[in-house]
């Protein structure tokens, strides 16, 4: 039933570790996104996919990676884990209306608590 | 400056209230509008879009103003439900990249 699924919800690891979070979306939506929510609430696009091809890839530092092995998946891979990654990662998909290109919607996932200690 | 400004608040307002937050956005190329809500440790979720000639939902209207690139929410008859984090959101679009971008919220408690 749920739209867009994140796992693990919370996530502690310690410093220069490396670890994933998956994202799933049954949508049928062809966009999907990773936003980052710091401790300020300030919530940030790092990553956008289309079809599987990557559209948007902000300011974030190579340690972090984006896979999308299809069209309702995209997982985020972070290597060498530092005190400044916690924060809450969300995941989200859209698909832009046919009928009206100027309205569309976000869902989100649940949200994935990372803490690096 | 910020791309989407807003008054963090907090704002604490008792029930019945009417409350108004504000939004500001930098990019003139911004094309459409949106308000989120986002309840504690819980992920965003769309509350309205925002067209230009003003909108309303129930007890919530927001408005559009493009020459000053300012959106506003307003919330009639506040309920202890509408605490949350409410969320000034902006899309930007450029080829098949289809962007928000979020201010960082107002905080808003409703009390008894």
């Amino acid at each position: 039933d749920t739209a867009v699924s994140q796992t693990p919800k919370y996530l502690v690891t310690q410093m220069g570790n490396d670890k994933s979070i998956k994202c799933e979306q049954n949508l049928g939506h062809d966009t999907m996104y990773w936003y980052k929510q710091d401790s300020k609430k300030f919530l940030k696009i790092m990553f956008s996919y289309n079809n599987k091809e990557l559209i948007i890839n902000e300011t974030v530092p190579n340690r972090f990676s984006p896979k999308s092995p299809d069209k309702a998946h995209l997982n985020l891979h972070i290597n060498s884990l530092e005190l400044g990654d916690s924060a809450v990662y969300f995941c989200a998909s859209s698909q832009l209306l046919s009928y009206d290109r100027n309205h569309y919607e976000q869902y989100f996932g649940p949200g994935t608590r990372l803490t690096v200690t | 400056r910020k791309e989407v400004e807003q008054d963090p608040g907090p704002f604490n307002v008792p029930e019945g209230a009417t409350v108004a937050f504000n939004c500001t956005y930098s990019n003139s190329a911004s094309q459409s509008f949106f308000w989120y809500r986002q309840d504690c440790r819980k992920e965003p979720k769309l509350l309205m879009s925002v067209y230009s000639s003003g909108n309303e939902d129930g007890r919530f209207t927001a408005q559009l103003n493009r020459a000053s690139q300012y959106i506003s929410l307003l919330i009639r008859d506040s309920k202890l439900s509408d605490s949350a984090t409410y969320l000034c959101v902006v899309k930007i679009s450029s080829g098949s990249a289809r962007q928000l971008t979020f201010g960082s919220g107002t905080q808003l408690t409703v009390l008894p």
